[in-house]
């Protein structure tokens, strides 16, 4: 089984809907990421959290909100979806210490696209 | 703060040849560096990192990269070119203890036969 799930894989909805987006680790990490990549962008850093009480701002957070659920969970939602959040989602965890710092493990993604 | 710059959004190589990547970095501190490689309608997978230790860096699939401080460079290598290493790759960077990376803009890796 993956270590980093998402769900769901895939989305489509319309102009105006809330989305939720969610991640789940079995990894055991403290901290959890969230991207969106764009063609030719790289990926952007929407929200990071460093523990369940410990949530920031990225470089792109206007528009999302995120929840740290447990320290395995960490959901984006999108409040108000509009067509130019269509892109590709991906969660990551990384440990703090235990000689793996800064490597991050990321999920599988999802496809969300707004109409 | 920190940045990359990868050289190249598109590379083309013929099978069994050499692969290089370009990486350029900017960072304030000493940074740690990694590449990243992405598979079709896959997430990023861990190809090596740069973490203070030898700065010739060996990765998986053959892969390896040099850090050289002088040049603020982290250039991806591979002595030949396997059809299966067609991929997206991205080169990021961190500062020590901070464990936000910023990633580079991508470099689209294509193999011809």
């Amino acid at each position: 089984d993956a270590d980093v799930t998402q769900t769901p894989r895939n989305r489509i909805t319309k102009t105006g809907k809330r989305i939720m987006l969610e991640c789940s680790q079995t990894k055991g990490h403290d901290r959890m990421y969230w991207y969106r990549q764009d063609p030719g962008l790289g990926l952007q850093l929407i929200y990071y959290s460093f523990d369940v009480k410990d949530i920031n701002k990225g470089e792109i957070s206007d528009g999302y909100s995120v929840s740290r659920q447990a320290q395995a969970k960490f959901s984006l939602s999108l409040e108000s979806a509009i067509p130019n959040q269509t892109a590709l989602y991906f969660c990551a965890t990384s440990d703090r210490g235990q000689g793996d710092t800064d490597t991050q493990y990321f999920g599988p993604g999802t496809r969300l696209t707004v109409l | 703060a920190q940045s990359v710059t990868q050289l190249g959004s598109h590379v083309s190589v013929s099978e069994g040849a050499l692969v290089l990547l370009r990486c350029n970095y900017s960072s304030s501190v000493p940074p740690y560096l990694f590449w990243y490689v992405q598979y079709p309608n896959q997430g990023l997978q861990l190809l090596l990192k740069y973490t203070s230790a030898a700065t010739l860096v060996k990765g998986i699939n053959g892969f390896e990269a040099e850090f050289k401080k002088s040049e603020t460079s982290f250039h991806l290598t591979k002595p030949s070119a396997h059809m299966s290493d067609a991929a997206e790759y991205f080169c990021a960077v961190s500062n020590f203890g901070n464990e936000k990376l910023t990633f580079g803009t991508g470099t689209r890796l294509t193999i011809i036969p």
